[in-house]
């Protein structure tokens, strides 16, 4: 069983599209998250939700949205997609959302076109 | 600003030697550090964590060291295999934030 499960984990698609991302964790954790990962590898907070309340939402352009249904799950919308959002983005979650450690899932290649 | 760094991007040791990998964290606010392995095509995984009350704690063939009085923490991975290849993180969480990343070692193992 995939503890965070994102879907797709492959994405190609054309500069102005609108997608989607989604992530569900079978953890009964309450924090759900979103990073960003660019070509450096480097890793980034996006946001982060605790039992669906928006707690974290780092510098981020107001045409990604996240939606959290229900505590686990957290999706991530993207719209008008621009070449500078190719990136790896990987959910996570955790039990609480601060001083725990945070569970990820395996990652969603985007690639804008 | 505040940041979690690593000192070396790339390590490259022989299969059987003792890796060390490094950080270096500004914030003495942060309270509980966490050591992330991540293979090529996968999310990062969790490897050994420590909280700001302890120096030293111990996994399966890895140590994690903390020295607060110079902010710098260490990961230690003993007879190093092929497996072991990766991208190594430490990540930082200071009180009612979310983990802050450092820029990642690029750890080879070579046979």
């Amino acid at each position: 069983d995939t503890a965070v499960s994102q879907t797709p984990k492959y994405l190609v698609t054309q500069m102005g599209n609108d997608k989607s991302i989604k992530c569900e964790q079978n953890l009964g954790h309450d924090t759900m998250y979103w990073y960003k990962q660019d070509s450096k590898k480097f890793l980034k907070i996006m946001f982060s939700y605790n039992n669906k309340e928006l707690i974290i939402n780092e510098t981020v352009p107001n045409r990604f949205s996240p939606k959290s249904p229900d505590k686990a799950h957290l999706n991530l919308h993207i719209n008008s997609l621009e070449l500078g959002d190719s990136a790896v983005y990987f959910c996570a979650s955790s039990p609480g959302y601060t001083g725990n450690t945070i569970y990820f899932g395996e990652g969603s290649w985007l690639t804008v076109v | 600003g505040e940041s979690v760094g690593l000192h070396l991007p790339t390590l490259s040791v022989q299969e059987g030697d003792n890796s060390i990998i490094n950080c270096a964290y500004s914030n003495s606010a942060s309270d509980y550090f966490i050591w992330y392995k991540q293979e090529s095509g996968k999310g990062p995984q969790f490897i050994i964590d420590i909280r700001s009350n302890m120096d030293k704690r111990q996994g399966q063939r890895v140590t994690v060291l903390l020295n607060k009085t110079v902010k710098h923490l260490s990961l230690q991975i003993a007879a190093t295999q092929p497996g072991d290849s990766a991208v190594y993180f430490c990540a930082e969480i200071k009180a009612g934030t979310a983990l802050i990343f450092g820029k990642g070692t690029t750890l080879s193992v070579s046979s």
